[in-house]
């Protein structure tokens, strides 16, 4: 079946550190993966994605590349900032159309100046 | 523009109680889905809906729980009669399933208790 994998946390970094957060998917064809953030007393909200091997997702200062040969869907991002603290859920879509996402557990940042 | 809407945000209810979790979808999206948060099983899908049917209600832990969706913009998730380790952090949210991106968008979840 489907699945997602990420890295067990909580993951603690000063400002400006570099944060490497990873994720690895089992999955039927070629899905589409996202990276999702969850602020405290929010709901998740959509931070990046990618929908083919090799696609590079980006927003504010984060990234993350699709690796087919590794199953791996990493999310770096190069200077971290307090306000990144949050939940960070690595997620796939299958790529029949109409189906659900399937998250990873989430990964707890806490960033300290 | 508003998003996906739920209430209510927090219910505190003893065990035997029935507890029924509201949800009001994004104008336009024909897709809904039911998540529940906890610290032990992270995020897991309970059902989902495409144009108001149930596609795939596997996630649904027991009989307890019910969902429904009348119509295009209402939802709701029913858990008849609520135990403790039902407690956790229910969230909805929608899409629009012909859409190429899957992006969801999630409501800020409602926070359940039972005591």
């Amino acid at each position: 079946g489907n699945s997602v994998t990420q890295m067990e946390g909580p993951v603690t970094l000063s400002e400006e550190a570099f944060l490497t957060i990873n994720c690895t998917y089992t999955a039927t064809g070629y899905p589409s993966l996202f990276w999702y953030v969850q602020y405290p007393g929010e709901g998740l909200q959509l931070l990046l994605k990618a929908t083919k091997a090799d696609d590079k997702g980006s927003n504010k200062g984060f990234e993350a590349t699709y690796r087919k040969e590794t199953t791996s869907f990493h999310l770096e991002k190069g200077s971290v900032q307090v306000s990144d603290s949050a939940v960070y859920f690595c997620a796939l879509r299958a790529y029949q159309a109409g189906t659900a996402l399937i998250f990873g557990k989430g990964t707890t940042l806490s960033v300290s100046s | 523009d508003a998003g996906v809407i739920q209430s209510p945000r927090h219910e505190v209810t003893e065990m035997g109680q029935e507890v029924t979790l509201r949800c009001k979808p994004i104008s336009g999206h024909n897709s809904l889905f039911w998540y529940r948060q906890t610290m032990m099983r992270g995020l897991e899908l309970l059902i989902y809906f495409n144009n108001n049917v149930p596609i795939d209600d596997s996630g649904m832990p027991e009989d307890r729980f019910s969902a429904k969706m009348p119509n295009a913009s209402f939802s709701t998730l029913k858990i008849q009669p609520s135990e403790p380790r039902d407690s956790a952090v229910y969230f909805c949210a929608s899409t629009s399933s012909g859409g190429a991106t899957g992006e969801l968008f999630f409501g800020e979840g409602s926070r359940l208790t039972v005591l």
